[in-house]
């Protein structure tokens, strides 16, 4: 199975920031991965696909990069509602695997 | 509007058997791979079983692989989780979620169903 990882777990900032969480797949992944935005009580929230493409609605603040093993999500200016936490999910093969998320809380 | 809802969740004795449903509305349903992935509590996202637009093709964890069955009805719009001997360990939310293509990502999730697996 291909190993997710994520850092930081959390993090702690204000509104406005910029907001970069890297994740990091155990093997090449190509392209296929995806960010999610999930808030307690909710249902998840695609944000990106295939590494940086942006889902459907989904604000331009958002962002994503990356190919093989290392990428990145980037929040350019941080909104109230974007406090959350954030997982990264592999699709390049089965079983999918997410990494362990990261929460964005406020400072 | 494009919608996912869960039902039949609750509280399971270990051993026993619990079906999941979602139902969908607001897409053409057989158009898309239908997903669940589970949340223990404090954990992360945890994908569990796939199933392809018509049913023929069924993925499973290895977790869950021969307790767990995913099926789908089409004609109803709803994808069934039939859970079978669980464990403790299977409790969790379980989202059901739907996927354009193969490897797109799951862009539309359903709000989840608690599954409680105690004695």
């Amino acid at each position: 199975d291909i190993q997710m990882t994520q850092s930081p777990s959390s993090l702690s900032a204000y509104v406005g920031d910029s907001v970069t969480i890297t994740c990091q797949a155990s093997e090449d992944i190509r392209d296929y991965l995806n960010w999610y935005q999930h808030k307690p009580g909710k249902a998840p929230k695609l944000l990106i696909h295939d590494a940086s493409n942006l889902a459907t609605g989904v604000p331009s603040r958002f962002s994503g990069s990356g190919s093989g093993t290392d990428f990145t999500l980037t929040i350019s200016s941080l909104q109230p509602e974007d406090f959350a936490t954030y997982f990264c999910q592999q699709c390049d093969s089965l079983p999918l695997t997410f990494g362990p998320g990261t929460k964005v809380d406020v400072k | 509007e494009v919608q996912l809802v869960e039902s039949g969740g609750g509280l399971v004795q270990p051993g026993g058997s619990l079906r999941l449903s979602c139902a969908a509305s607001g897409f053409t349903f057989g158009d898309y791979y239908m997903h669940w992935v589970r949340q223990a509590p404090g954990e992360g996202l945890v994908w569990v079983s796939r199933i392809d637009r018509d049913g023929t093709s069924t993925v499973y964890a290895d977790s869950v692989e021969g307790r767990f069955t995913i099926s789908r009805d089409n004609a109803k719009k709803t994808v069934y989780l039939q859970m079978n001997s669980p464990r403790v360990d299977d409790t969790a939310v379980y989202y059901c979620a739907r996927e354009p293509t193969d490897s797109y990502g799951m862009d539309v999730w359903g709000q989840g169903t608690t599954v409680t697996v105690s004695s």
